[in-house]
């Protein structure tokens, strides 16, 4: 299988807490992105983490890569109840992205 | 405002009947592609297209069909012959083929309801 596999499929935390989802995939990539997507709404892109970069930041967002381990970690430091939805790796292999089944993330106010 | 429109937000289709999902975007992206979201999965790749005129079968295009006949607009039919067809439908664009240096702009989606 070419996509990623998100852990957990679901998280629920507190209001100012971290919350920390992981992307594990089988296959060499040229890159990773994650998305968020609110309930019954698109996808948004959120960063995207080429081969050759171990961690970036976006605001709360920091992401690590380690292609070692062909696994990713999506970190949001100070949750909010806005942050409220599902979170997708998509991995980047050939031409296409293959996105995982996604991590459900519940910020209770 | 630049993006993606998706139309109509809610469509119902009847057994045997054909449907169409429009796609237009306004920021002059190259690629453009359609993904089927069913509960509890992935999005799966239906159709892409990387240039007028041209694309390409994703992972799921049995049933379903598309045109690009112009850079702005990738509409998609949803034929009779997809069996199950009841989903939610993402249309999205990139810059380049593949998007691997860009990420993906998606649009709010389509949802579709076999009554």
């Amino acid at each position: 299988s070419q996509q990623g596999e998100e852990d957990p499929q679901a998280l629920s935390i507190q209001e100012g807490e971290n919350a920390t989802m992981n992307c594990s995939y089988k296959t060499s990539i040229n890159n990773l992105q994650w998305y968020r997507q609110n309930s019954g709404r698109g996808l948004v892109h959120l960063i995207l983490i080429r081969s050759n970069e171990r961690e970036k930041h976006s605001g709360r967002l920091r992401v690590t890569l380690d292609t070692s381990k062909k696994s990713s970690s999506l970190l949001i430091t100070a949750s909010r109840a806005a942050d409220t939805a599902s979170y997708f790796c998509a991995t980047g292999i050939g031409n296409q992205f293959y996105f995982g089944t996604g991590t459900s993330l519940t910020v209770i106010p | 405002d630049g993006g993606i429109t998706q139309s109509p937000k809610y469509l119902f289709r009847k057994e045997g009947q054909n449907v169409t999902l429009s796609c237009e975007q306004n920021l002059n992206h190259d690629a453009m592609y359609w993904y089927r979201q069913d509960p509890g999965q992935g999005l799966r790749l239906i159709y892409y297209s990387q240039i007028v005129n041209d694309f390409q079968k994703g992972d799921i295009a049995e049933g379903y069909s598309v045109s690009r006949e112009k850079k702005e607009s990738f509409p998609l039919t949803v034929t009779s012959a997809q069996k199950n067809p009841t989903a939610f439908y993402l249309c999205a664009s990139s810059p380049r083929t593949g998007g691997l240096n860009y990420g993906y702009t998606f649009g709010s989606g389509t949802r579709l309801t076999v009554v």
